[in-house]
């Protein structure tokens, strides 16, 4: 497609429930990032992966997040037992990935899928 | 750690003024590279403009410009000219070549302009 698409756009879930929040990075873009928005604040690092292989999960909080892409394209991130303080916009963003100097590393991002833990 | 500061929270500013909004970084890093996002209210992000550490210059893009000083590890943004679509999140963020590659993003600052 032409940009990042993430589905759902919003997502309303009991506590306790599993969720799954898929993104579709733009063609080519070997990079996949995915980050938390709470209200007010800047986006929070949670996961990046570089092909099909996660190379920097520092950023998720708990065991409960889980995050894959196994062809290198699509990623899905998996959150168990959900909780009220998970309530936030999950952004995905691809990009080139190439590294050196011609790939500045901007990030394209999707709309956001917008989690609501009741 | 790589670590960006946005001190401002809100700024409110006249149409057609030109504003700065402010952001430090720290890294130690050598190559690592600066960028500012917009996010209005509709929630999307939007990239303005990019920064290497390396680059002589200071980048610009249209009514941006970042405003780079090294030694001082400051990258602000200025808008020149601002218009009340510019109301908006803006964000500063940086990307470490050679280490996390991640970006890390500051906390941001919500811009009004005033009609």
């Amino acid at each position: 497609g032409a940009g990042v698409s993430q589905t759902p756009s919003n997502k309303v879930t009991e506590k306790g429930k599993y969720v799954e929040l898929r993104c579709d990075p733009i063609s080519g873009h070997t990079a996949l990032y995915w980050y938390r928005q709470s209200l007010g604040q800047g986006p929070e690092f949670l996961i990046y992966f570089q092909g099909t292989g996660a190379a920097d999960d520092s950023g998720l909080p708990n065991d409960r997040f889980f995050a894959v892409r196994p062809e290198g394209s699509v990623s899905t991130l998996k959150i168990q037992r959900t909780e009220r303080g998970d309530s936030a916009v999950y952004l995905c963003a691809s990009s080139l990935g190439r590294g050196g100097t011609t790939d500045t590393g901007e990030l394209f991002f999707g709309e956001g899928s917008r989690l609501t833990v009741l | 750690a790589q670590k960006i500061t946005q001190t401002q929270p809100g700024m409110f500013v006249q149409e057609k003024e030109a504003v700065t909004l402010d952001c430090t970084y720290d890294t130690s890093d050598p190559s690592y590279g600066l960028f500012w996002y917009k996010q209005p209210s509709s929630g999307e992000m939007i990239f303005l403009i990019y920064q290497g550490s390396y680059d002589q210059q200071n980048a610009t893009e249209g009514r941006y410009s970042l405003n780079f000083q090294k030694a001082r590890k400051s990258a602000n943004l200025v808008i020149s000219a601002s218009q009340l679509g510019d109301s908006a999140m803006y964000f500063c963020a940086m990307r470490e070549i050679q280490g996390a590659q991640k970006l890390v993003f500051g906390q941001g600052t919500r811009l009004t302009i005033n009609p």
